[in-house]
């Protein structure tokens, strides 16, 4: 069966600090892997994506995504957290055969001065 | 230009109402979707429609009627709702089915 998991539910970091949110998915073949943000109270941004080619993927605001096939994860990562980057993380899975679409359970991300 | 519009922004509204919420988008995406969200909770996929016609109904109940009238616009009336059914309700499109979504504001629903 496809799935997602988040193996954090929350996690704090300092400002300034490196950051990296997991996501490991199950599915047969190669999936199509997103990652989203989500502000308290508002719909959901896109930083990412990967769909196939190179397996190091830049999104916005300074963050990136590995896609590691022998691992089935696409962890994202970002190298100096800005306290707006406190929110909601979730990793999102569609496959190419119109499969179920998969969000994670999430991320919370707690950003201390 | 990736923006989805929702409204209205926040609803209140009875368990004998009726009401709709809109969604929009002028990308010329052909897949729209609907999505339920509980706090702390990920979106739950509720329906989707592609080129118009409802793809995916995720066994929603009959008091959520999706409606696309036209490619660029999404409705979801509601009737005879209940207090469970308090959500943000997020609407997305994208290109095709398995495309990036692109995701709007959402309506904040609260039902009494």
């Amino acid at each position: 069966a496809q799935s997602v998991t988040q193996p954090d539910i929350h996690i704090t970091v300092s400002e300034g600090a490196s950051l990296e949110l997991r996501c490991n998915y199950s599915y047969g073949a190669t999936p199509y892997l997103f990652w989203y943000v989500q502000s308290p109270g508002q719909g959901l941004q896109l930083l990412l994506k990967y769909f196939s080619g190179d397996t190091l993927v830049q999104g916005i605001k300074g963050f990136e995504a590995e896609f590691k096939r022998s691992q089935s994860s696409f962890n994202l990562r970002k190298p100096s957290v800005h306290w707006s980057d406190a929110a909601e993380y979730f990793c999102f899975m569609t496959t190419d055969s119109w499969g179920k679409l998969q969000f994670g359970a999430g991320t919370q991300v707690v950003v201390t001065p | 230009d990736t923006e989805v519009t929702q409204t209205p922004k926040h609803l209140v509204m009875g368990m004998t109402n009726k009401k709709s919420l809109k969604c929009e988008q002028h990308m010329g995406h052909r897949a729209m979707y609907w999505y339920k969200q509980k706090a702390k909770k990920p979106p739950e996929l509720m329906f989707v429609y592609s080129y118009e016609k409802l793809s995916i109904n995720e066994s929603v109940p009959s008091r959520f009627s999706p409606e696309c009238p036209n490619s660029s616009l999404l409705n979801l009336h509601l009737h005879a709702l209940q207090p469970e059914d308090s959500a943000l309700y997020l609407c997305a499109s994208s290109q095709t089915l398995g495309e990036t979504q692109y995701f709007g504001p959402g309506t904040r629903l609260l039902v009494l």
